[in-house]
């Protein structure tokens, strides 16, 4: 089965540094990598997704995430942090269940917390 | 076009009552997802169905059933509540693939007592 893990419970990063949140994930095939963005209080959003191709994927709101086979990695990055992207992040995976769909699974998410 | 809507956005109950969560789309999206999300555990999925008439299991049914009996309602029950039922549930949908982007309802927060 499919898994995700991303290490960090907590980020905490001043507004306009970097910033890269950290995923790892399990699965025997390519898999089909999202990250997704909750705000307090609101339901999930989709910043970006890898299916296939150049392993560089640009998203909405100035994020990137880059999918690194060799170690099983789908990391997000943003270059200057603004104080709105204070928010819970998930990464997922969608993988082939033994039911014949394809079923994503969320890792446990990871807070930023943006200084000003 | 209001996407994912759910109904209600908060409830309270007490142990042993039964009650139903909405959820409504009107992307004509075949692919319906219910998932609970509680503090550390992410999102974890309930049931979902591939298309109407069909509901398969997901990681933690148990205590939970659903009906898919229109294309853009998504049903899922609680016969009877429990406190570990407490939690947050959202509800997604997609396109036709569960690899495509999902679409997240706002949630229903709901308490049982």
């Amino acid at each position: 089965a499919q898994s995700v893990t991303q290490p960090d419970i907590h980020t905490t990063v001043s507004e306009g540094a970097s910033l890269e949140l950290r995923c790892n994930y399990s699965y025997g095939a390519t898999p089909y990598l999202f990250w997704y963005v909750q705000s307090p209080g609101q339901g999930l959003q989709l910043l970006l997704k890898y299916f296939s191709g150049d392993t560089l994927v640009q998203g909405i709101k100035g994020f990137e995430a880059e999918f690194k086979r060799s170690q099983s990695s789908f990391n997000l990055r943003k270059p200057s942090v603004h104080w709105s992207d204070a928010a819970e992040y998930f990464c997922a995976v969608g993988a082939l269940s033994s039911g014949g769909s394809y079923i994503p699974t969320f890792g446990r998410g990871t807070s930023l917390i943006v200084h000003p | 076009n209001a996407g994912v809507t759910q109904t209600p956005k908060f409830r309270v109950l007490k142990t042993g009552q039964s009650m139903t969560l909405l959820c409504a789309q009107d992307m004509n999206h075949e692919y319906m997802y219910w998932y609970r999300q509680d503090p550390g555990m992410g999102l974890r999925l309930i049931h979902y169905s591939v298309g109407e008439g069909t509901t398969a299991k997901g990681e933690v049914p148990d205590g939970y059933n659903v009906s898919r009996l229109k294309k853009q309602n998504f049903l899922l029950g609680l016969e009877s509540a429990a406190p570990s039922q407490t939690s947050v549930y959202f509800c997604a949908s997609s396109l036709d693939r569960a690899t495509d982007t999902q679409y997240f309802g706002p949630g229903t927060r709901l308490t049982v007592l």
